[in-house]
């Protein structure tokens, strides 16, 4: 079974610009989360998708937003990008009901200058 | 909100030698989950501990819930190079915000 797939794995974007990231989810799996890491902040969790609805939302601003397919399929979007947006953005695939593993993807490492 | 405790921050061990990390909620736990990330990459799952008094092994690491789900701990036996990295614990708190994590411990190991 093909693990959790992130495109792209590097970015860079200018402050200003907007960025959108894509995953795609074990086969089967209709839940994706997303999470920023930061050496300063850690692993903070964004927004969970299950069956194309945000079921959950973490707290960050209106700027970041996501959607998923009727494929599973993610993207989140960050619109006027900040510099305090460089991070790595992680999305977590899992089947979508009860206490059940989250695989995390490779990532991809969002620079903005 | 939950916070997780992870400890030590950083550890650096002779290879060969054992080594625990500890992980330490605020709260009652639903699920602890461990992983391991290299530096600037994904996280890989390790295990996922539920009830209380549980515990997992694979290959030479070994995770520990305690009865009251408040504390977990990820013990490794005879440590190699391929050990080396970033330990992360992560809690589950019911269905909620996804998982919170903690810091991480930073685990090198030295030939």
């Amino acid at each position: 079974k093909a693990g959790v797939t992130q495109t792209p794995r590097y970015l860079i974007k200018t402050r200003g610009q907007q960025v959108t990231l894509s995953c795609s989810p074990i086969s089967g799996h209709r839940s994706v989360s997303w999470y920023q890491q930061t050496p300063g902040q850690g692993l903070q969790f964004l927004f969970e998708y299950f069956s194309e609805t945000q079921r959950n939302k973490g707290n960050f601003p209106g700027r970041f937003s996501g959607r998923q397919f009727s494929n599973s399929r993610s993207e989140m979007n960050v619109s006027t990008l900040e510099l305090g947006d460089s991070a790595l953005y992680l999305c977590a695939s899992y089947a979508g009901w009860g206490t059940d593993t989250q695989y995390f993807g490779p990532g991809t490492r969002l620079t903005v200058l | 909100s939950q916070e997780l405790e992870q400890s030590p921050q950083s550890l650096i061990v002779q290879e060969g030698k054992n080594l625990t990390i500890n992980c330490t909620s605020s709260k009652t736990l639903y699920g602890l989950y461990w992983y391991k990330q290299k530096y600037g990459e994904g996280l890989i799952f390790l295990m996922m501990l539920q009830k209380g008094g549980e515990e997992k092994s694979h290959e030479k690491i070994t995770a520990k819930l305690d009865e009251k789900k408040q504390q977990s701990s990820l013990h490794i036996t005879a440590s190699q190079p391929s050990h080396a990295g970033i330990y992360l614990c992560g809690a589950d708190r019911g269905g909620a915000d996804g998982l919170t994590f903690g810091k991480g411990t930073h685990l090198i190991i030295q030939p």
